[in-house]
């Protein structure tokens, strides 16, 4: 069992729709982060908690330490979301999952 | 704002060439950082640098060397190139006194294609 699991694995929305992507993990964390990769490969970090909530315009992002869980949502969602975005979990390396594609159709 | 170039986007070689992969970083980071990432595998560390020639292996090192002699620069090195070897490769940098934690800054990636 990988010790972040994201589901997800593939996601396919209408735009304006309501996303959420879920991310468990096993491992003990300092800090989760929620990475967003376009095609083409780079990756940028969307957020970095270690508990709460965050807001940046319209991705929100939570985490339930005590349930070793994690969630992105994304508002009103536009095809130029369309990306793979991927949980890590970090102590002393960051532990990743596989990814989750979201693709949002016009 | 922190830059990750890594050398070449994309990169075709034959089975037994030897391969280098360099990245350079603009922030003065001390951690440096060689993933691979493959389908339905997510990002795997192959090896990280906490310190000019210091190196430590990560989950996967087999198949693969690293050199840092330089702070801002690290090349990840095929020895001998192989078909499983075929992915997309990021580098990444962050600041951190050792055992903290602090984000990682992403290159652009390099895929490589061995034939």
């Amino acid at each position: 069992k990988n010790e972040v699991e994201q589901s997800p694995q593939n996601l396919t929305a209408q735009e304006g729709e309501f996303i959420t992507i879920n991310c468990s993990y096993s491992v003990g964390i300092s800090a989760l982060h929620w990475l967003q990769q376009h095609p083409g490969g780079g990756i940028v970090s969307l957020f970095m908690l270690s508990s709460g909530k965050k807001k940046h315009g319209r991705l929100i992002a939570t985490i339930n330490i005590q349930e070793k869980h994690s969630s992105l949502h994304i508002t009103a969602s536009h095809p130029r979301d369309s990306a793979v975005y991927i949980c890590a979990a970090a102590n002393n390396d960051m532990r990743f999952g596989a990814g989750t594609r979201l693709t949002v159709k016009p | 704002d922190v830059k990750v170039t890594q050398s070449s986007r994309y990169l075709v070689k034959r089975t037994g060439e030897k391969v280098f992969l360099e990245c350079v970083q603009d922030m003065d980071h001390e951690n440096m950082f060689w993933y691979r990432q493959d389908p339905g595998l997510g990002l795997r560390l192959i090896y990280f640098s906490y310190d000019v020639k210091m190196k430590e292996k990560g989950d996967i090192p087999e198949g693969y060397s690293v050199s840092r002699e330089k702070k801002e620069r690290f090349s990840l090195i095929l020895e001998s190139a192989s078909t499983n070897q075929t992915s997309m490769y990021l580098c990444a940098s962050s600041f951190a006194p050792s055992g903290d934690y602090n984000e990682q800054f992403f290159g652009p990636g390099t895929r490589l294609t061995v034939l």
